[in-house]
């Protein structure tokens, strides 16, 4: 079955350490995206790739860095300069230029 | 600045009752209008969407009304079941913006028997 896979589902780390969340889908899908859930804020976009080996920031991307060098995978790395880097990260993919999105059941980090 | 303005934060129905959940938005260059569905620790998923041109659309016991001049859009869901109790986001994409979505900061619904 098609999908989007995000590893590990939760994850601990310690203040100040880098830290990859894992995004793979077999979807097909050109484009994929990084939103931040926290409680009462929705979801904010954080980087979103429409093609391999490019990507763009999205409204939050101060402290994450991004890579796409296959197209079925988008890992995110949480840096030691994210300021309040506890979340729930969902990643997600849609063809491009089509407007519904497929999400991953997210990752959620906690810092410590 | 929350360019989709959602509400209630939260809302409790009964069984059978009509549930209905609000957005707003100002940028008119939103061209496309989800709403996704959240269970707890699971993504959310896509529920149903409208265009700009449709004032109405119906799937089954989900209905978007949109009001363009108004630049409001609601969800009603119909005969609310406990099932449905989720947390719903609504969405806004903007043309040209490639296909990202700005999203509403979420609606907690419960349904109770």
């Amino acid at each position: 079955d098609g999908g989007i896979t995000q590893s590990p589902k939760y994850l601990f780390r310690k203040e100040g350490q880098n830290v990859t969340l894992s995004c793979e889908q077999n979807l097909n899908h050109d484009a994929m995206y990084w939103y931040r859930q926290d409680p009462g804020q929705g979801l904010r976009l954080i980087y979103y790739s429409q093609i391999v080996n490019d990507f763009q920031k999205g409204d939050i991307a101060e402290g994450y860095s991004v890579s796409r060098e296959k197209k079925e995978s988008f890992p995110l790395t949480v840096t030691s300069a994210q300021k309040n880097p506890t979340a729930f990260y969902l990643c997600a993919s849609s063809l491009t230029g089509h407007r519904g999105y497929t999400f991953g059941s997210g990752t959620r980090l906690t810092v410590v | 600045q929350q360019q989709v303005k959602q509400s209630p934060q939260s809302l409790i129905v009964q069984k059978g009752g009509i549930s209905i959940i609000n957005c707003a938005y100002e940028n008119t260059a939103f061209d496309y209008f989800p709403w996704y569905q959240q269970f707890p620790g699971k993504g959310p998923a896509l529920l149903i969407a409208i265009r700009p041109d449709v004032s109405e659309k119906k799937e089954g016991r989900f209905t978007i009304s949109f009001n363009k001049s108004a630049k409001q859009f609601s969800l009603h869901i119909m005969d609310s079941q406990p099932g449905d109790s989720a947390t719903y986001f609504c969405a806004a994409r903007v043309t040209g913006g490639g296909n990202k979505l700005t999203f509403g900061t979420g609606t907690q619904l419960k349904v109770e028997l």
